[in-house]
C-alpha cells in the first residue's frame, strides 16, 4: 500500500521570500515520488520527479525537492518565490511494486500555495 | 510533440444518462491513466491501459468503464449518472515502459451533473 501526506493545507508567503511545502509518504516498495503542479483550470504539470537516483532533485522553474528515507520524506523548496507560482502543489507516489501499482499515481491532498506582492 | 488531449473539456449531464470522454495520448505513448478530481476528495486513480488493456483499476463502481483502441486513444464511459460523478477527470499518458514513467496530464474534461 502507498500513501502521501501533504502536512499543509495552505501556504502563503511574501514574493522573494523561500517556499517550502512538505510532504510525507509511505510504501511497501521503493517508491518513485513526483511533485506536480496545477495552475487554476489547468492540468498537471510536473515540476519535478526522483527514482532513485540521487536524493537532491532539481526540477523546473527553480524548484528543488530531497529525498530522506530515514524520515520518509520528499518536501519542495525553492529560494525566492515568484508571484507566478501560486498555484496548487501535488506531491505524489507510485511504487515500484509491478501489478496493482501500473499506471497508479497516489495523490496527496494539495497544497495551495499564495505568494504576496 | 502535442501534449494530452481530451475531449469535451465542459459537459453537462442529467443525473440517469450516460457519458463518454475522450483522449488522445502523446505520440508513441502506449500508457493511458484516468483519474478523477473532486474538492472533497482529490484526485483518484481510475483505471490504466496500456496496448489496449486494463493494467490496472481503481476503488471505483462498475459505472465506471473504459477501453483503449489500436492507437493507444481512450475513452472513459460513465454509466447512470449520479450527482457525485461531478467531477474533473485527467487523463495522463506515459510510455508504459516502466514503473517510474513519466505520467503527462491532459486539460481534463469538466462533468457537471444535474
Amino acid at each position: 500500500a502507498q500513501s502521501v501526506t501533504q502536512l499543509d493545507s495552505h501556504v502563503s508567503v511574501s514574493e522573494g521570500t523561500p517556499v517550502l511545502l512538505r510532504c510525507n509518504y509511505s510504501s511497501s516498495y521503493s517508491p518513485s515520488l513526483f511533485w506536480y503542479v496545477q495552475h487554476p483550470n489547468k492540468g498537471l504539470q510536473l515540476l519535478l520527479k526522483y527514482t532513485s537516483a540521487a536524493t537532491l532533485v532539481k526540477g523546473i522553474n527553480g524548484f528543488e525537492a530531497e529525498f530522506k528515507k530515514s524520515e520518509t520524506s520528499f518536501h519542495l523548496t525553492k529560494p525566492s518565490a515568484h508571484m507566478s507560482d501560486a498555484a496548487e502543489y501535488f506531491c505524489v507516489v507510485m511504487s515500484n511494486a509491478g501489478g496493482t501499482s501500473y499506471g497508479k499515481l497516489t495523490f496527496g491532498q494539495g497544497t495551495i500555495l499564495t505568494v504576496h506582492p | 510533440k502535442a501534449g494530452v488531449t481530451q475531449t469535451p473539456r465542459y459537459l453537462i449531464k442529467t443525473r440517469g444518462q450516460q457519458v463518454t470522454l475522450s483522449c488522445s495520448p502523446i505520440s508513441g505513448h502506449r500508457s493511458v491513466s484516468w483519474y478523477q478530481q473532486t474538492p472533497g476528495q482529490g484526485l483518484q486513480f481510475l483505471f490504466e491501459y496500456f496496448s489496449e488493456t486494463q493494467r490496472n483499476k481503481g476503488n471505483f463502481p462498475g459505472r465506471f468503464s473504459g477501453r483503449q483502441f489500436s492507437n493507444s486513444r481512450s475513452e472513459m464511459n460513465v454509466s447512470t449518472l449520479e450527482l457525485g460523478d461531478s467531477a474533473l477527470y485527467l487523463c495522463a499518458s506515459s510510455s508504459g515502459d516502466g514503473y517510474a514513467d513519466t505520467q503527462y496530464f491532459g486539460p481534463g474534461t469538466r462533468l457537471t451533473v444535474l
